[in-house]
Parts: C-alpha cells; sequence; structure tokens
C-alpha cells in the first residue's frame, strides 16, 4: 500500500475528546512500534506529537495521547482546544523498501466547532 | 538548539533542474539521518526517502528513482535534494528532516517552495 489510511475530517466541541484513526497492515503498524503522529497548522512544518505509538516529545501537551492495536494506531486529543484545529498525519516504518521503509498516512483535518 | 534550515523559494520551467538545500545546526551532522519530504499544494505528505549522513548512502522511494537525487557536503554540514527535469506536477514544498534511529521525524526544516511553470 502506497500510504495509511486516515479518516479525512474529524471535528469535536472544545473541551471534548476526539480519536484519529490510522489504518496500516503487518508490513508497518501491525508488527512495528515505530508509529509516529505529526501535527501541521496551515503554511508550517509539521510537528512531532507522538513517536514510538505511544511517547511525547518534551514540550507537547499531554492532552495528546498515541496508542496502537493490531493494524490500526489512534491520536486521542483530550481536552480540544482552539489551537488544535490543524491537520494530523500518521507515519510508520515499513518492510516496504519500494516505499523507503516509510510510509505517511493520508491526513486527518480537525476542526475545532 | 537543533534548527534545520533550508534554501528559498525558487521559480522555474518545465524541464530545468533545482538543488534544495538543508543546513542542520545544533547537533552533530553525521549522528542522524537526513530525510526528505514533498507536499504539492493541499496534499497530503509524501516521502521522497532519505540519506545517511555517515556512508552518504541514499534511498529513494520507488515513485522518486530517477530525476530525484540526495547528496552531501560534510564539510559544510548541508544536505542537498536536487531534481531533474521539472514537470508541473513537482510543484510543491519539500522539507528536509532529521530522521531518528527509530523511525521518526523529529526536527523539520522550514519547507522550500519549488512551482514549475512556464
Amino acid at each position: 500500500q502506497s500510504a495509511l489510511t486516515q479518516p479525512a475530517s474529524v471535528s469535536g466541541s472544545p473541551g471534548q475528546s476526539i480519536t484519529i484513526s490510522c489504518t496500516g497492515s503487518s508490513s508497518d503498524v501491525g508488527d512495528y512500534y515505530y508509529v509516529s503522529w505529526y501535527q501541521q497548522h496551515p503554511g508550517k512544518a509539521p510537528k512531532l506529537m507522538i513517536y514510538d505509538v505511544t511517547n511525547r516529545p518534551s514540550g507537547v501537551s499531554n492532552r495528546f495521547s498515541g496508542s496502537k492495536s493490531g493494524n490500526t494506531a489512534s491520536l486521542t486529543i483530550s481536552g480540544l482546544q482552539a489551537e488544535d484545529e490543524a491537520d494530523y498525519f500518521c507515519s510508520s516504518y515499513t518492510t516496504s523498501t519500494t516505499l523507503a521503509n516509510y510510509v505517511f498516512g493520508t491526513g486527518t483535518k480537525v476542526t475545532v466547532l | 538548539q537543533v534548527q534545520l534550515v533550508q534554501s528559498g523559494s525558487e521559480l522555474k520551467k518545465p524541464g530545468a533542474s533545482v538543488k534544495v538545500s538543508c543546513g542542520p545546526s545544533g547537533y552533530t551532522f553525521n549522528s542522524y539521518a537526513i530525510n526528505w519530504v514533498r507536499q504539492a499544494p493541499g496534499q497530503g505528505l509524501e516521502w521522497i526517502g532519505w540519506i545517511n549522513t555517515n556512508t552518504g548512502n541514499p534511498t529513494y522511494a520507488q515513485a522518486f528513482t530517477g530525476r530525484f537525487v540526495f547528496s552531501l557536503d560534510s564539510s559544510v554540514s548541508t544536505a542537498y535534494l536536487q531534481v531533474a527535469s521539472l514537470k508541473a506536477e513537482d510543484t510543491a514544498v519539500y522539507y528536509c528532516g532529521r530522521l531518528s534511529g527509530s523511525w521518526y521525524i523529529d526536527y523539520w526544516g522550514q519547507g522550500t517552495l519549488v512551482t514549475v511553470s512556464s
């Protein structure tokens, strides 16, 4: 596969929790813990939010959390805030050499209502 | 602090080539691989590939073999992406990044917009 599958959009009201899914296969998400998530605001470079499925880099709010079950990884944003409105991309290591061992998700636009 | 600074925007005609630079600072250059990502207008992130900064060995995604070339100048701690025979569909922002050993990009360049238009 050429990309991991994410929902095109997810929305929520301030204070709510939302979850973004990222579905791959046994060649990537299913068999490896090298799943990461990036946040991208319009006109800006992506920012690392989660790595190794569950880990948060220093400085990233603990409102962001990651998990994985089978071939699907998830990003949960709790206590949704206006500043969380952005595009989110998952990514994973893959055994596919045609993809040069890395693949991004299709991307999810998060809207704060 | 760690930074990756890329060269400025480029406007090129179809068939021309472009070379984008990426100058990391704040860490030892050959301690991490450098990766390249393309983002066409309004689209998602595409993984072009990565280059081992110790050996200079590049790895390209199949969709980017042939016209895309990674290179290094370790004397000035700079990585380059060269794209030959540019097409309109190469119009995009190109990002470099620092690739960690467990396959995540912890620092990104600010992006370089390459516009291909006659």
